[in-house]
């Protein structure tokens, strides 16, 4: 069963510090992988999505990593700003014979403070 | 713009009631989705949907029903069998494939009265 972790669980920086925030997880044979951004109250807004092929994506700020074989991702922004501050989601898909599904790491709450 | 709407935003369930919480898509995806949201737990898969009149259960299916008539809709009732049912609930689609990855919804939160 694919399990997904995020660590930390909760970060705070000064605003203008890069954030890093990681993701593993324990079943390789991935489809994708997508980072998520996630206001208080709010829905899940895509950032990034990962094809298992390929190596990292980067949107404006953000990058995202994927190491396959260690069964790892890392989300960087970089310059954060106290707009930076929500909690993000890495999720991993896996297609099944019953359809591909989608499984949540539990998340890291950012704070950047101005 | 094309995208997944949910209504309620939020809704109320007294004891014994059963609720039905709306999903509608417009981005023409095959697959659709419930997930459960608790604090400290993450989201949890309930149901999901890859083609019309045909759905699965997720890890957490007891309690809560659904039908997929039409590819657009993806509604989810949650029935009196669910016991604790407070919690904020998201839908989401993809393509079949999910190729191009999943959207989610705004969400609707859902507390017993």
């Amino acid at each position: 069963k694919q399990e997904v972790t995020q660590i930390p669980a909760a970060l705070s920086v000064p605003e203008g510090e890069n954030l890093v925030l990681n993701c593993s997880f324990t079943d390789s044979a991935i489809y994708n992988l997508q980072w998520f951004r996630q206001d208080p109250g709010k829905g899940l807004t895509s950032l990034l999505l990962i094809q298992s092929s390929q190596r990292e994506q980067t949107s404006g700020r953000l990058n995202a990593s994927l190491d396959k074989s260690s069964g790892r991702s890392t989300l960087y922004i970089a310059a954060s700003q106290p707009g930076d501050s929500a909690t993000y989601l890495c999720a991993v898909a896996v297609i099944k014979a019953a359809g591909n599904k989608l499984t949540f790491g539990g998340g890291t709450r950012v704070l950047v403070k101005p | 713009d094309g995208g997944i709407t949910q209504s309620p935003k939020y809704l109320f369930r007294k004891e014994g009631q059963n609720v039905t919480l709306s999903c509608e898509q417009n981005l023409n995806h095959d697959a659709m989705y419930w997930y459960r949201q608790d604090p400290g737990q993450g989201l949890r898969l309930i149901y999901y949907s890859q083609i019309v009149n045909d759905f699965q259960k997720g890890d957490i299916a007891e309690g809560y029903s659904v039908s997929r008539e039409k590819k657009e809709s993806f509604p989810l009732t949650v029935t009196s069998a669910q016991k604790n049912p407070t919690a904020f609930y998201l839908c989401a689609s993809s393509m079949q494939t999910a190729n191009y990855g999943y959207t989610f919804g705004s969400g609707t939160r859902l507390t017993v009265v």
